[in-house]
Parts: structure tokens; sequence; C-alpha cells
């Protein structure tokens, strides 16, 4: 079963405009990664934000995360063509380090 | 490019076959996980080797089996297969075990069964 929920399912934007995607999970986390996938590619871990932390930031991404809300969201700001991917979070939580992948956001960006 | 290696890429087979995917992972790293990906379930995890001793166990299915060799390439066995196995499966590698482990993934080996 799924932890993680990513919202919107999919999203699509013209280049240079900012995407927003965001996940929610349901029990308490150690901490939330964020990971890209390319068409039937593997996936590219983007960025780790563990559950003392806000707010991180990596190139054009900001992840935040809310933890009385159980949320986290992933910024691309000045989205680029090269940007269309899937976009999955995935939460470690209790006593388990695997973690628990959503079902992700297709992210489309047209040039 | 991840470093890690998986073999075959495509691979089509009948069903009650078996197959044999294979993964080599980064340099160094001890640790190497399997995963499932499919349309209705997601990205599952199968299950996680750590230098040559199994370590976590997710969602595999009695007729999947796994393991890693003292090379620390590792192979994931599908036996009896059904059409529902049909999925991209990818290996992921980290230098340890333990919470916060960035894994790296593999480019996936694409399996139909018919």
């Amino acid at each position: 079963s799924q932890q993680g929920e990513e919202d919107p399912q999919a999203l699509s934007i013209q280049e240079g405009e900012n995407a927003t995607m965001n996940c929610s999970y349901k029990t308490s986390i150690n901490n939330l990664q964020w990971y890209r996938q390319n068409s039937g590619r593997g996936l590219v871990h983007l960025i780790l934000i563990r559950s003392n932390e806000r707010e991180k930031h990596s190139g054009r991404l900001r992840v935040t995360l809310d933890t009385s809300k159980k949320s986290s969201s992933l910024l691309i700001t000045a989205s680029r063509a090269a940007d269309t991917a899937s976009y999955f979070c995935a939460t470690e939580s209790g006593g388990s380090y695997i973690p628990t992948f959503g079902r992700g956001t297709s992210l489309i960006v047209h040039p | 490019d991840s470093g890690v290696t998986q073999t075959p890429k495509h691979l089509i087979t009948a069903t009650g076959q078996r197959v044999t995917l294979r993964c080599s992972p980064r340099s160094g790293d001890l640790s190497v996980y399997w995963y499932q990906q499919s349309l209705d379930q997601g990205l599952q995890f199968l299950i996680q080797y750590y230098n040559g001793e199994e370590r976590a166990k997710g969602n595999i299915l009695e007729r999947f089996s796994a393991q890693q060799f003292p090379d620390l390439h590792s192979e994931l066995n599908l036996s009896s297969l059904e059409l529902g196995d049909s999925a991209l499966y990818f290996c992921a590698s980290s230098a340890f075990t333990g919470t916060g482990s960035q894994q790296y993934f593999g480019p996936g080996t694409r399996l139909t069964v018919t």
C-alpha cells in the first residue's frame, strides 16, 4: 500500500512556468525523498528532507515539509522541457528504512 | 548514468516459465534492492540484500526469489510466471543500509508475460 500520495496525478505547463507537486502521507515519517523518473527509465534521486527540516533547496528545486499536515511539496521553478518526467515522493517511517513510494505526478512541460 | 546495470533490458516469455534478472550495483555499494513497477500497483519494494545477506523483505511473492553473490551482483528469479507479473523490474543500490540511504536505480528490465 502507498504511504505517500502525490497530487495532482498529472500536470501540464509551459516552459518557464513553475510546477508544484504535493505529497501527502498518513503516518509519522523519519524522512521524505523526491525522485524523478523519465519515461520507462530508472528513478533518479532529487532531494531528501528529514522530519526535523522544513525546507530544502537544490538548484531550481524547492522542497517543503509540513509534518503537522503530513504533507510535502516539490516546486520546480522556471521549468524546462527536459523536466518532463514523473515525480515520486518516498517516505521512510517507523522502524523501516525502506522507502515507500507514491504513485507519482506526471509532469509535461511544453516548449 | 547511475552506475547500476541491469540485464536484460527486455524479456518476453510465456506463462508458466521461469526467468532470471541480473543486477550489478554501483562500484562499492553493498546494498541491493529490487522493486516491481506496474501500472496498477505503482512501485513496490520486493527485497533487499546487504553484503550477501537478506536484510528486508517487502511484497515479494513466494514464486519469486533473489540472492546476492560474493561479487555483490544480485539476481531475481521469477518462476511460474503469470500475466500479472508483466512489469518493469528495477534494481537499486546504496553504499550502506539504514535510514536516509540514497538509492541509485538501474535502467530496469521490462518483463512481458504472454
